[in-house]
């Protein structure tokens, strides 16, 4: 099983700041088959980014995904207050598909 | 556009069996995707359970996979999750998702249920 750690657990930053997160996997994921999704409180995950760098549907370019093998990150620009949340990034290339802890972040 | 909505008891008891439904709308279960459950402990993190494709065929997690049967009604287009012998430890949230699939490619989970709370007590 592909272990995914992601860092930090939680990062604090002010609106118009860039957040970096960060998600190393324990092994090559295969095909670069990575995804990060955002979950806000008493909300389903809603899916961000997917082949470690492909946009989802209506997600504003100020989120990117970047990385390949085992280093991931999702970088979001010009940090606005909807975008406290929790981040997880899940690898869906090798079974069975495995989500990271999650990253905390909390806009001041 | 696709629209998931999960169904079933919020309720089992320990030992017994927790079984929900997927209803899909605004498309069709036979297209070329698979369909994933995914569950969320209060205050925790995600753990897929696992998947069945419009075929038939299903990929569970090993960690669940003495417990855990997945089936297809295509006549209501919808999906269902067994979970047997459950214990407090599968109390959680339970999402049905879509994990798309065009031309070979997959693109995650693109569209989830909103979610159904399942408590395991007596």
């Amino acid at each position: 099983e592909i272990v995914l750690t992601q860092s930090p657990g939680t990062l604090s930053l002010s609106p118009g700041e860039r957040a970096t997160l960060s998600c190393r996997a324990s092994q090559s994921v295969t095909g670069n088959y990575l995804a990060w999704y955002q979950q806000k409180p008493g909300q389903a995950p809603r899916l961000l980014i997917y082949g470690a760098s492909g946009r989802a549907t209506g997600i504003p370019d100020r989120l990117s995904g970047s990385g390949s093998g085992t280093d991931f990150t999702l970088t979001i620009s010009r940090l606005e207050p909807e975008d406290s949340a929790v981040y997880y990034c899940q690898q869906y290339g090798r079974s069975p598909y495995t989500f990271g802890q999650g990253t905390k972040l909390e806009i001041k | 556009q696709v629209q998931l909505q999960e169904s079933g008891p919020g309720l089992v008891k320990p030992s017994g069996t927790l079984s929900l439904t997927c209803a899909v709308s605004g498309g069709s279960i036979s297209s070329e995707n698979w369909w994933s459950w995914v569950r969320q402990p209060s205050g925790k993190g995600l753990e897929w359970i696992g998947e069945i494709y419009h075929g038939g065929s299903t990929n569970y997690n090993p960690s669940l996979k003495s417990r855990v049967t997945m089936s297809l009604d295509k006549s209501k287009n919808q999906f269902s999750l067994k979970l047997t012998s459950v214990t407090a430890a599968d109390t959680a949230v339970y999402y049905c998702a879509r994990d798309y699939t065009e031309e070979g490619g997959l693109y995650g989970l693109d569209v989830w249920g909103q979610g159904t709370t399942v408590t395991v007590s007596s």
